[in-house]
């Protein structure tokens, strides 16, 4: 089955603890990106990558890294967690080149910092 | 991309067709429209685009206006499993960005 597969799907960690959210897909996607979503503040793009070895920043791209070594895999980073990144994430993946096409979205991924 | 603007909320009876409406004024030429939905505790979900014509899939229908400045998306008999979050979103090529802007969507609520 075709999918973006994400974990963890709930964390609960404190300030300052690294930690990093996987993103998977098995549809052989070049195009992959990370989303946040808040109440009131809608999704916003944080990083997105191209193909291995090109990623870019989004919109809201402060206090994460990404990395994209390998085309199925493309790991949120955040190196020193904050409450304000409290928040719901998503992880999306589009095959085709042209910027209109479908993009699949994972489950996502529930983050509490403390 | 342009902005689009979409009711808050709209409620259909089960098994009735539902028509999301999306007024995107500043649409340009190379605008395709895309639909996508969110259901409670899960990713967005693509359901359909288009960019001239009408459109359909097994998921729904789009209709797109001759002057392209307002589209809506037909839910053909609305189930309780439609009751979702519709995002209306522009998208072009020339956005060098590739983030979506979800906006706040249209809310619907699907009643037995």
């Amino acid at each position: 089955e075709a999918q973006v597969t994400q974990n963890p799907r709930y964390l609960i960690t404190v300030t300052g603890k690294k930690l990093t959210v996987t993103c998977s897909q098995n549809m052989n996607h070049e195009y992959m990106s990370w989303y946040r979503q808040d109440p009131g503040l809608g999704l916003r793009q944080i990083y997105y990558s191209m193909n291995v070895e090109v990623t870019d920043k989004g919109d809201v791209p402060e206090g994460y890294k990404v990395s994209r070594k390998e085309k199925r895999n493309f790991p949120l980073i955040l190196e020193s967690p904050s409450p304000n990144q409290t928040s719901l994430y998503f992880c999306a993946s589009r095959g085709d080149r042209a910027n209109t096409g479908e993009l699949f979205f994972g489950e996502g991924s529930r983050l509490t910092v403390l | 991309d342009a902005k689009t603007t979409q009711p808050n909320s709209m409620e259909s009876n089960e098994e009735e067709p539902v028509h999301l409406p999306c007024n995107h004024s500043t649409i340009s030429g190379t605008d395709y429209i895309h639909w996508y939905r969110q259901l409670p505790s899960q990713g967005p979900e693509y359901v359909i685009h288009g960019l001239t014509s009408n459109v359909n899939n097994r998921m729904a229908s789009l209709a797109i206006a001759e002057d392209r400045k307002s589209s809506t998306l037909i839910l053909h008999r609305a189930t309780l499993r439609d009751a979702a979050v519709y995002y209306c979103i522009l998208r072009s090529n020339s956005n060098s960005g590739y983030a979506l802007n979800f906006g706040k969507g249209t809310s619907l609520l699907v009643t037995p």
